[in-house]
């Protein structure tokens, strides 16, 4: 299987603040990276398909890049909305497999 | 737009079989995966497998000796059966679209696969 792992595991930020996290394979797997947002009790929310292609009806201060191995979310200026969970997932091969989540906490 | 409905008994005995159902509405189940993922409490995500509506399936290799998903494209529904349940099947269990995106290169066709439309969840406590 392989391993996702998102970093940090949480983090303290502003509004306005730009928001960056980290997810890493534990083995290539070009631009098979999507990345949704979890807000509690709901169901996840898919942000950012094939690694940087933007979910449609999705704000455009949500941006991802990487490829390979490392890839990255960036909230470019976060709003109260955003406040929440995100996570990692690669569809580069079965069994489909999610980072561990970097929750997104108010400062 | 197409939307997604789990349901299904919120208590299950141990040793029993968990089943769940999906119901599409506002689209039809044809031509797409439907997907089963699932979340403990206050753990992460969990790929449980995935159905085509024509009846192919793929499951995680950490489930398949008890899972089985079926698909019955007249109701526009999918479902999940999980066996042999003990504690650590206690989860929200959510269904899924899987959608994807494509090009062609170099003589080679590119499939990105997402999960893009999810159920609401419903939760599932094992105990006796």
């Amino acid at each position: 299987d392989i391993q996702m792992t998102q970093s940090p595991s949480s983090l303290s930020a502003s509004v306005g603040d730009r928001v960056t996290i980290t997810c890493r394979a534990s083995q290539s797997i070009s631009s098979y990276l999507n990345w949704y947002q979890q807000k509690p009790g709901k169901a996840p929310n898919l942000l950012i398909y094939a690694a940087s292609s933007l979910q449609s009806g999705v704000p455009s201060r949500f941006s991802g890049s990487g490829s390979g191995t490392d890839f990255t979310l960036t909230i470019s200026s976060l709003q109260v909305e955003d406040f929440a969970t995100y996570y990692c997932q690669q569809s580069y091969s079965t069994p489909v497999t999610f980072g561990q989540g970097t929750k997104v906490e108010i400062k | 737009q197409v939307q997604l409905q789990e349901s299904g008994p919120g208590l299950v005995k141990p040793s029993e079989t968990l089943s769940l159902t999906c119901t599409v509405s506002g689209g039809s189940i044809s031509s797409y995966y439907w997907t089963w993922i699932r979340q403990p409490p206050g753990k992460g995500l969990e790929w449980i497998g995935y159905i085509y509506y024509s009846g192919s399936t793929n499951y995680n290799p950490s489930l398949k000796s008890r899972v089985t998903i079926s698909v019955d494209t007249s109701k526009n529904q999918f479902s999940l059966k999980l066996s042999s349940v003990t504690a650590a099947d206690t989860a929200v269990y959510y269904c899924a679209r899987r959608s994807w995106y494509s090009y062609d290169s170099r003589g080679y066709s590119y499939y990105y696969y997402y999960m893009d439309v999810w159920g609401t969840g419903t939760t599932v406590t094992v105990s006796s």
